[in-house]
């Protein structure tokens, strides 16, 4: 099975801090996708690797950033973590050209106080 | 407007019965369509995936897309209490890498 593995579940971190969200895949899969899920907005993308060291802008980028350095593993960082920060954040993985669809993490849940 | 609207329900459901979702979408681009489902509390997971138009169907679940109408459902048969989730369907042009996601379906099938 693939799997794709978020580091935590839950996280409580506070206002300013900086925080790193970490997600690893074992299926040498090409593409690796962030997104944030709210009630009532359903999944945003916020950013999306094709390639080791490649990212691109997803459509709510503004107050994160990334980080592929190795082809499993896709890291998300709040730079100055806000309370509209707070949501659920889903990291996915797909072969190239995405032919049979994504596969997720479980998700973190963060929430920043 | 969305490219891609989805009713959020919630739907409830008795056991049983026969589930209709639905999507309609704007991008007549769109080659690849999905439906995900997604848990309480986790990730969404695969469940129906078909190519252009026409249906699919496996066991309880049937996915079908009208590309003409730009208009997808999933039908699920004699209903359970595990098919109580969170359903969004996806889309995607042929080029390219991204989905394009519904808001999702919150689903209650009561016993």
């Amino acid at each position: 099975d693939v799997k794709v593995t978020q580091s935590s579940r839950y996280l409580v971190k506070r206002t300013g801090e900086k925080v790193f969200l970490e997600c690893v895949q074992d299926m040498d899969h090409e593409n690796m996708f962030w997104y944030r899920q709210d009630p009532g907005l359903g999944l945003r993308l916020i950013y999306f690797s094709y390639d080791v060291k490649m990212k691109e802008k997803g459509d709510i980028p503004e107050g994160y950033s990334v980080s592929r350095e190795k082809k499993e593993r896709f890291s998300l960082i709040l730079e100055s973590a806000s309370t509209n920060q707070t949501s659920m954040y889903l990291c996915a993985s797909s072969r190239d050209r995405v032919l049979y669809g994504y596969t997720f993490g479980s998700g973190t849940r963060l929430t920043v106080v | 407007q969305k490219e891609v609207e989805q009713d959020p329900g919630p739907l409830s459901v008795p056991e049983g019965a026969i589930v209709s979702l639905n999507c309609t979408y704007s991008n007549s681009a769109f080659q690849y369509f999905m439906w995900y489902r997604q848990y309480s509390r986790k990730g969404p997971e695969l469940l129906m995936y078909t190519y252009s138009s026409g249906n699919k169907e496996d066991g309880r679940f049937t996915a079908q897309v009208d590309k003409s109408s730009k208009y997808i459902s999933l039908f699920i048969r004699d209903s359970q209490p595990s098919d109580s989730a969170t359903y969004l369907c996806a889309m995607k042009e042929t080029s390219g890498s991204r989905l394009t996601f519904g808001e999702g379906t919150q689903l209650t099938v009561n016993p």
